[in-house]
């Protein structure tokens, strides 16, 4: 069974830096990935996917790196500002079609001023 | 957005009672799901429906029933054998389509029992 974790589970950084966040799963035979930004109380929100021939998704300040071989993603956020706090989840389907997809339990971010 | 929403935004239950949560989605899309979230906890899925008239059970069903009469409503009851209901429930759809299937959310139902 796919399990998806991510590290760490909170992070405060000050504005302006650039940051990692971590995404690992145990079944590396993933079809795609996707990296989600969730508000407080509110819905989530797509960010990147990557499908699984893919090694990278860019948009804005953020990358999304993807190494299927070791069960790896990371997002990376360039010049953070205060407005990117939130809780990111990535989430990973393992095959294709409308199969859901497996959640990790979020890395919380806090960016301050 | 997937054109999805969810009411209502605040739900109580007393002890015993079923409720029900509502979906609708307006964009023709097949696939629907609900998924509940718990405090510090990632998502957890409950049901999903891929066409209308059919649905399969998550990773957490028990206590949960739902149905698909209709391709843009996909209702979720918790039941009172649900014990422990009270978590942000968060409904989803997928455009799908090989390839990029990205999934799009709702803006969320907090249930909390009286």
């Amino acid at each position: 069974k796919q399990e998806v974790t991510q590290i760490p589970a909170a992070l405060s950084v000050p504005e302006g830096e650039n940051l990692v966040l971590n995404c690992s799963f145990t079944d590396s035979a993933i079809y795609n990935l996707q990296w989600f930004r969730q508000d407080p109380r509110k819905g989530l929100t797509s960010l990147l996917l990557i499908q699984s021939s893919q090694r990278e998704q860019t948009s804005g300040r953020l990358n999304a790196s993807l190494d299927k071989s070791s069960g790896r993603s990371t997002l990376y956020i360039a010049a953070s500002q205060p407005g990117d706090s939130a809780t990111y989840l990535c989430a990973v389907k393992t095959y294709s079609g409308n199969t859901p997809l497996v959640f990790g339990k979020g890395t919380r971010l806090s960016v301050i001023a | 957005d997937g054109g999805i929403t969810q009411s209502p935004k605040y739900l109580f239950r007393k002890e015993g009672q079923n409720v029900t949560l509502s979906c609708e989605q307006n964009l023709n899309h097949d696939a629907m799901y609900w998924y509940r979230q718990d405090p510090g906890q990632g998502l957890r899925l409950i049901y999903y429906s891929q066409i209308v008239n059919d649905f399969q059970k998550g990773d957490i069903a028990e206590g949960y029933s739902v149905s698909r009469e209709k391709k843009e409503s996909f209702p979720l009851t918790v039941t009172s054998a649900q014990k422990n209901p009270t978590a942000f429930y968060l409904c989803a759809n997928s455009i799908g389509g090989k390839g990029a299937e990205k999934l799009f959310f709702g803006s969320g139902t907090q249930l909390s029992v009286l």
